[in-house]
């Protein structure tokens, strides 16, 4: 069975300095993972994902994130944090099935101390 | 490009009333799903739609949940009745996928509905 792990509810960093949300995940074939973020009252917003190929991947907003098998983690990353970046963050897997359906992690509360 | 639009944005119920919720889904996206997030918790799928027809609905509680897709477009979800566990936010997301199997595309996601059961 697929899973994702968030093992911080809450991730407080400074403004101006780097940022890390944990995930590891557990799925048996091809991993493809998801970060998504949710600001108060709105829906998921599209991140970044991973399929194949370069385990640095990049995507909006200046967010980043490595995948790494031997330690089967996916963490998202920025060099530097905004303010604005304060929002809930949550890792997803890819059903191996075909289905394309997506599998949640508990999410990660970041807040940018300003 | 317009988004995945969701109504009502709120809904206050009493349990064992029903209610209904609405999403359109982004032009052109085949796939449709309909997602449960508890307070706390990372959303939790409900129901898949490929066009008209249901993917996967294994974590639909059929007994009191149902959700349609009839003209593979727009889509409703229903709880009838309700109880005061189905409060939640319930979000509607959508995926290009023209081939489902093995497909990664990207789902979008709309602003959801937050429903509150008294």
């Amino acid at each position: 069975a697929q899973s994702v792990a968030q093992p911080e509810d809450q991730v407080n960093v400074a403004e101006g300095n780097p940022l890390t949300v944990k995930c590891t995940y557990s799925v048996s074939g091809n991993p493809y993972l998801f970060w998504y973020v949710q600001y108060p009252n709105r829906g998921l917003q599209f991140l970044l994902k991973y399929i194949t190929g370069d385990n640095l991947v990049k995507g909006s907003y200046g967010f980043e994130a490595e995948f790494n098998k031997s330690q089967t983690s996916f963490h998202l990353k920025k060099p530097s944090a905004l303010v604005s970046d304060s929002a809930l963050y949550f890792c997803a897997v890819r059903d191996p099935s075909g289905a394309n359906n997506l599998f949640f992690g508990t999410g990660t509360r970041l807040t940018v101390i300003p | 490009e317009a988004g995945v639009a969701q109504s009502p944005r709120y809904k206050i119920i009493e349990k064992r009333q029903s209610v209904a919720f609405w999403c359109n889904p982004i032009s052109g996206h085949a796939t449709l799903y309909w997602y449960q997030q508890i307070l706390g918790q990372g959303p939790k799928l409900l129901i898949q739609f490929q066009n008209n027809g249901v993917v996967d609905d294994s974590q639909l509680p059929k007994d009191r949940f149902s959700a349609e897709r009839l003209k593979g477009v727009d889509s409703t979800l229903k709880i009838q009745p309700a109880k005061l566990e189905d409060s939640a936010v319930y979000l509607c997301a959508s995926s290009l996928d023209p081939l489902l199997v093995s497909s990664t595309d990207t789902q979008y996601f709309g602003p959801g509905t937050r429903l509150t059961v008294l």
